[in-house]
């Protein structure tokens, strides 16, 4: 059973454009939440992460929502650009900083 | 400079025989952890080891052990392979085992079994 879920298997979005990556999770218990880039043959990077006792975080370009009450996260980037084309995963970490994964949203950001 | 380097790349060898990948960071960091991405795409957790204490994932056959040098390296060897053991393995690492820290991946060995 997956405790954290990204229904959108792929986004496409223009240059320029907003996009938002959506993520939901099933345990009230998780403490913290993160965001994970990868492109084609790398390992997955960090872009950024929120605490479960805010409701925003915001990084340059890249900014996390946080709904506590309908357990969904969110990833919005603004603008986007083709460089931000690759996998989203969205994850929570358990005992000893283990992540959970989602399954990923492949985006793509048309030129 | 890699930061966390896995080794081999690719591997490709039979059903039944026993492989080992080794994974090293240079960051300095106190925990290690190794994750399977499986033909869908899930990355999942197999182990997180700390300080000599290693987590692991329950539903890890004892067919895959870790081992750790030193705190630099940790190092996944796999005994009995099977068909499903077919994958991409991430080898990762972080400050520590905080929830606030994060975490710095390999770029995977890809796992094939015959």
């Amino acid at each position: 059973d997956q405790q954290v879920k990204q229904n959108s298997p792929s986004l496409s979005v223009q240059e320029g454009r907003i996009s938002i990556l959506n993520c939901d999770y099933t345990n009230s218990m998780f403490d913290y939440f993160l965001w994970y880039k990868k492109y084609p043959a790398e390992g997955p990077t960090f872009l950024i992460s929120i605490s479960s006792i805010k409701d925003k975080n915001e990084d340059g370009r890249f900014t996390v929502f946080l709904n506590k009450s309908a357990k969904h996260l969110s990833l919005h980037i603004v603008p986007s650009q083709p460089g931000d084309s690759a996998v989203y995963f969205c994850a929570t970490n358990n005992a000893g900083n283990m992540l959970t994964f989602g399954g990923g949203t492949r985006l793509m950001v048309k030129p | 400079d890699t930061a966390v380097s896995q080794t081999p790349k690719y591997l490709v060898t039979q059903m039944g025989n026993d492989k080992s990948i080794k994974c090293e960071q240079n960051l300095g960091h106190d925990t290690m952890y190794w994750y399977k991405q499986d033909s869908k795409k899930f990355l999942k957790i197999m182990f997180s080891y700390n300080n000599k204490e290693l987590i692991i994932n329950e539903t890890v056959p004892n067919r895959f052990s870790p081992k750790s040098p030193d705190k630099a390296h940790l190092n996944l060897h796999i005994n009995s392979l099977e068909l499903g053991d077919s994958a991409v393995y991430f080898c990762a690492s972080s400050q520590n085992a905080g929830a606030d820290q994060p975490q710095h991946f390999g770029d995977g060995t890809r796992l094939s079994i015959l």
